[in-house]
């Protein structure tokens, strides 16, 4: 198993262009989440989704839209990319359920992003 | 919504000494409190977590506490090694409900000296 993908890894954009980041998981899980991860300020939740053609914005949603039209794939786009969206983004999954483990996030190895 | 804050920013110990890093939220409904530990350039990863009904969980060198009256845990690492060396974020939130995601504390940069 893959786990979780994240991709690309890196990617430098002009402020007002657009992009894509693709996040795949092969476990079957059901949530699925995108954070952004700033220096001391932690892992910040952008949008979230508990299933299939479902999304729920998190607490930093504001320039950031997300798809969730397969089980296995959550998509984080910048519609026209600012500085401020400069960060390292992190895509994370789990299963719900009541066994022990299930709250665990699988993060994905995360994407470097550059706003100029 | 919730809000954890954690402290302290960055963290020194020498080799074999202990080191403990502490959490407060806010929700008294959050009934869950994992530790996630990150290395430079990985992601992070789960190490040890604890549920509201349990006020103390080891798991050989570390340990977590946790006081639901006064909202706060702690992460205690005993005979540190360099490998320990990461950023460590606590996080709260409440068991098996995806709608309410995990919301993460600021990190603790902890660094062991050899």
């Amino acid at each position: 198993n893959a786990g979780v993908t994240q991709t690309p890894k890196f990617r430098v954009l002009k402020t007002g262009q657009s992009m894509t980041l693709l996040c795949a998981q092969d476990m079957n899980h059901e949530y699925m989440y995108w954070y952004r991860q700033d220096p001391g300020m932690g892992l910040r939740l952008i949008h979230y989704s508990v299933g299939e053609g479902t999304t729920a914005k998190g607490e930093v949603p504001d320039g950031y839209n997300v798809s969730r039209l397969k089980k296995q794939n959550f998509l984080l786009g910048l519609e026209s990319a600012a500085p401020s969206q400069t960060s390292v983004y992190f895509c994370a999954s789990r299963t719900p359920g009541q066994v022990p483990s299930s709250e665990k996030l699988f993060f994905g190895s995360g994407t470097q992003l550059s706003v100029l | 919504g919730e809000n954890v804050e954690q402290h302290p920013s960055t963290l020194s110990v020498q080799e074999g000494d202990s080191a403990v890093i502490k959490c407060t939220y806010s929700d008294s409904a959050s009934n869950y409190f994992p530790w996630y530990k990150q290395e430079l350039g990985k992601r992070p990863q789960l190490i040890i977590d604890i549920r509201s009904n349990v006020g103390e969980k080891k798991d050989q060198r570390i340990a977590v506490t946790l006081n639901k009256t006064a909202k706060h845990f702690s992460l205690h690492i005993t005979e540190t090694q360099p490998e320990d060396s990461a950023v460590y974020f606590c996080a709260a939130g409440l068991k098996d409900t995806g709608r309410r995601a995990l919301t993460f504390g600021s990190g603790t940069r902890l660094q062991v000296q050899p």
